[in-house]
């Protein structure tokens, strides 16, 4: 399957410093990839849409600002975590799609942030 | 209700047996269907993917898709130790700009 490589797998700041998390796609184009919240032992919780060369969008209920993305090529999207406070602890996936209308996703490996 | 709807278990089996994991789902625009594993702290694997109704099999694995009554199956044989895990479902269509929905994911615990 392709492969989807996600950087920091893990990371540790203090309140109130921002993260960046980055997410490529390592063999294949993705116009379109997906950022999730996951609390544990629940589902993963879709944060936003990251399309190429064009603006997020949010799902309802979470911050923009707070959040912000960017997708600035076909094979990276970063999500930043701005002015982060301890409630910002989650693991972090995003995921790609090898296609506009197919349907399979993959994943990358994951970010734990913890916020101090 | 829900789009997707996953028993969250816990289900617990003993190696060897015929795991089954199901979900069903409310949406008739969804046309692909998708199994994930996923191992505590890390990422969702893709395990099967299957498009519209039928069966698809790979080693261990079979996915069933059963449109007509909007359920979807993962069987799982002779399983083992490492096969424990979280196992979501997940679907997309022509609805929601093909947006995946996801089951809340089974805990599978294959004891030795």
């Amino acid at each position: 399957g392709a492969v989807v490589s996600q950087h920091p797998s893990w990371v540790i700041c203090k309140s109130g410093t921002s993260v960046k998390i980055e997410c490529r796609s390592l063999d294949f184009q993705a116009t379109t990839m997906f950022w999730y919240r996951q609390f544990p032992k629940q589902s993963l919780m879709l944060m936003a849409t990251s399309n190429e060369g064009s603006k997020a969008t949010y799902e309802q209920g979470v911050e923009k600002d707070k959040f912000l993305i960017n997708h600035a090529s076909l094979t990276l999207s970063t999500l930043t975590v701005t002015s982060a406070h301890p409630e910002d602890s989650s693991f972090y996936i995003c995921s790609a799609r090898t296609g506009a209308h197919t349907g399979e996703l993959f994943f990358g490996e994951g970010s734990r942030l913890t916020v101090l | 209700q829900k789009e997707v709807e996953q028993d969250p278990g816990p289900l617990s089996v003993p190696e060897g047996a015929i795991v089954s994991l199901n979900c069903t789902y409310s949406n008739s625009a969804f046309q692909y269907f998708m199994w994930y594993r996923q191992y505590s702290r890390k990422g969702p694997e893709l395990l099967m993917y299957t498009y519209s109704s039928g069966n698809k099999e790979d080693g261990r694995f079979t996915a069933q898709v059963d449109k007509s009554s909007k359920y979807i199956s993962l069987f799982i044989r002779d399983s083992q130790p490492s096969d424990s895990a979280t196992y979501l479902c997940a679907m997309s269509g022509n609805t929601g700009g093909f947006k995946t929905i996801f089951g809340a994911g089974t805990r599978l615990f294959v004891k030795a």
